[in-house]
């Protein structure tokens, strides 16, 4: 078991749906990272925070709004997705140091449809 | 434009092998390299970080190296076990909490 915890493990939403990710991490880490991650793809990056304040927005569409709500917990809201978007969304968590292996999660598998 | 290519998409070795696995990079100029095991269903699990002053680390049975005039770098698995077999990926940290990851590279162990 991983020690960043993602839930659910599967969504399965409607174009017009909203739902949201959770992320969870208690090893103190600052940093915290959205991933999109597509079959026989590498993990893209969508997403930074650094401590509770959005860093990077790697050009991500406004249907995927990301939330800090303290330095334990990473959401990633979404509404009225495409079937394209359906992907692994991988949560990940690091100190908050260049140069720092990340901590990811298992995954949420999203299917849009 | 910015590129890093892991040599090709599947290795497949006899147990007992040493896998080397290739990382190549274009147009970067990262303050270090990781390595990380993907099983399938599963996020990636960091393995070895090197820094762009290092020429090599090892942990267990893994060695990286990191050749910065090269723009490579190497991934080894000595003594390779079958339980070994996952994609591994290698990802560039060019500062600022941003980590770029190759494509990986699947790699088959077979007893």
């Amino acid at each position: 078991d991983t020690e960043v915890t993602q839930t659910p493990k599967h969504l399965v939403m409607g174009m017009t749906n909203k739902k949201s990710l959770k992320c969870e991490q208690h090893m103190g880490h600052r940093a915290m990272y959205w991933y999109k991650q597509k079959a026989k793809k590498p993990p893209e990056l969508m997403f930074v925070y650094s401590y509770e304040k959005l860093s990077i927005n790697e050009s991500v569409p406004s249907r995927f709004s990301p939330e800090c709500p303290n330095s334990s917990l990473l959401n990633l809201h979404l509404h009225a997705l495409q079937p394209e978007d359906s992907a692994l969304y991988l949560c990940a968590s690091s100190p908050a140091l260049d140069n720092s292996p990340l901590h990811f999660g298992n995954g949420t598998r999203l299917t849009v449809t | 434009s910015q590129k890093i290519e892991q040599n090709s998409e599947a290795l497949n070795i006899q147990e007992g092998k040493t896998a080397t696995l290739t990382c190549n990079y274009t147009n970067y100029s990262p303050a270090y390299l990781q390595w990380y095991r993907q099983d399938p269903g599963r996020g990636p699990v960091f393995l070895l970080l090197i820094r762009e002053n290092e020429k090599e680390k090892r942990k267990e049975r893994l060695k990286v190296t990191f050749d910065t005039t090269l723009k490579q770098s190497l991934f080894h698995i000595t003594a390779s076990q079958p339980a070994d077999s996952a994609t591994y990926l290698c990802a560039l940290g060019t500062g600022g909490f941003k980590t770029i990851f190759g494509a990986g590279t699947r790699l088959f162990v077979k007893a």
